[in-house]
């Protein structure tokens, strides 16, 4: 079963410094895919990065990056120069092979505000 | 952006009533899912199709059924709707199962059951 803990509380930030959000996984699985998807309070689910587990370089994606630490299981999401329209709640999420569903498993989330 | 449409985007209605949710999509994906999120859990998938006529189960699919007639659209229903099924609900499509394929989402559906 693949499973992803996120239990950081709201996180804030001055605006145009660097957040890290935190994201540790458990799968038995030796291929998997790790995303971040951003939600803003309009409530729509925007993804932000992809990461590959045999990938052997951290994504990037403009300001996002991902600090992909596989022997700890982690996947945190680094925002560099935060800006106010980060503040949102970020999910971490998973999929596995391509199997029955290849579905998704979601973390809980964590708020993210970012001030000025 | 994905060309996905879900409908309504907000629904009142009470306990006992069947409801209809939409997922429209315009990119010709084979794979489509429908997931609810809950304060604390996230998102948890209901259930998914991966073609026309093809559906199966999630995680959390008692109460809910859908059906899946066209590639463009996936119906989920609710037969006889509780107020735990009270909640944003949202469809997600893919072009793949591969792991390194991003699911899209719509926007979201908000439900509220009295």
């Amino acid at each position: 079963a693949q499973k992803i803990t996120q239990t950081q509380p709201g996180m804030f930030v001055q605006e145009k410094e660097a957040v890290t959000l935190d994201c540790t996984y458990d799968t038995s699985d030796p291929s998997y895919g790790l995303f971040w998807y951003k939600q803003p309070s309009s409530g729509e689910m925007i993804f932000l990065i992809y990461q590959g587990s045999y990938d052997q370089q951290n994504a990037t994606e403009g300001r996002y990056s991902l600090n992909f630490q596989k022997a700890r299981k982690s996947a945190n999401l680094v925002i560099s120069a935060s800006q106010l329209g980060d503040s949102a709640m970020y999910f971490c999420a998973m999929r596995g092979p391509p199997g029955a569903n290849s579905k998704l498993t979601f973390g809980k989330g964590i708020t993210l505000s970012v001030r000025p | 952006d994905a060309g996905i449409t879900q409908s309504p985007r907000h629904k009142v209605t009470e306990t006992g009533t069947p409801v209809t949710l939409r997922c429209h999509q315009t990119e010709n994906h084979r794979y489509m899912y429908w997931y609810r999120q809950d304060p604390g859990h996230g998102l948890r998938l209901i259930h998914y199709s991966y073609g026309v006529k093809d559906t199966d189960k999630g995680e959390v699919s008692d109460g809910y059924s859908v059906s899946r007639s066209k590639t463009e659209d996936f119906l989920l229903t609710l037969e006889s709707a509780t107020s735990s099924q009270t909640s944003v609900y949202f469809c997600a499509i893919s072009e793949s199962r591969q792991q390194n394929q991003p699911q899209h989402f719509g926007d979201g559906t908000r439900l509220s059951i009295l």
